[in-house]
């Protein structure tokens, strides 16, 4: 089986662009959360989705992030107008059940603003 | 919300014990334990949910204290595969999500 899926692992942008994450979860999986995790840091809580919605967008900046997770295809972290305090590794994780379930992590993408 | 871990890095011989520490000060529905290697994803350990249970995964395991809102891994006769960052992750009543401690820099040494 395949585990989920981050695309890309390395992702550079200049001041300004934007920046787009995706994520294919575990086949099965329909909760889908997004952690960001700065250098020698822990992973910090940006948001959970599930199929078509927003659940819990309580760690996501109110500016310029926005995250998705449609019907069909990958969940999508976007980030407008990044700035060099965007450059972390975004690791994506999903679950079977909101709880009592392990995370299963993607390897994640490594953001660079330049 | 973010829960305490401590010690912040730990340094072992091959075989020495060690037991890492986690605690909130909020009710805790269940602790998760993840370790991660550098430059790679967080790989699940063990959850483990309120009610005092120990659980085990080959040499390292957990206990959790649900009175005290702690929960301490483990790891017994460690091997050189066992280096690493561990995380607990602590999940409230009804909560969506984990909440991550800083981590603790694991690294066992021949």
């Amino acid at each position: 089986n395949a585990g989920v899926m981050q695309n890309p692992r390395h992702l550079v942008r200049r001041r300004g662009q934007e920046a787009r994450l995706r994520c294919s979860p575990v086949k099965g999986h329909s909760h889908v959360y997004w952690y960001r995790q700065l250098p020698e840091e822990g992973l910090k809580f940006m948001v959970y989705l599930q199929k078509e919605n927003i659940i819990d967008e309580s760690g996501m900046p109110k500016e310029r992030f926005s995250a998705e997770f449609p019907k069909e295809g990958p969940s999508i972290l976007r980030i407008q107008q990044v700035v060099r305090g965007d450059s972390a590794a975004y690791f994506c994780a999903s679950s079977p059940t909101p709880q009592d379930s392990p995370l299963h992590f993607g390897n994640g993408t490594r953001l660079t603003v330049t | 919300q973010q829960p305490v871990q401590s010690p912040q890095a730990v340094i072992l011989r091959e075989g020495e014990d060690a037991v890492i520490n986690c605690s909130s000060s909020k009710a805790l529905y269940s602790v998760h334990w993840y370790r991660q290697k550098h430059g790679e994803a967080p790989v699940f350990l063990m959850i483990l949910l309120k009610g005092g249970e120990q659980k085990g995964h080959e040499k390292i395991s957990a206990s959790f204290n649900e009175k005290k809102q702690q929960s301490s891994l483990y790891l017994t006769a460690s091997q050189l595969s066992y280096s690493g960052t561990y995380f607990c992750g602590t999940e409230l009543p009804g909560a969506n999500n984990l909440f991550f401690g800083t981590g603790t820099r694991l690294t066992v040494i021949p």
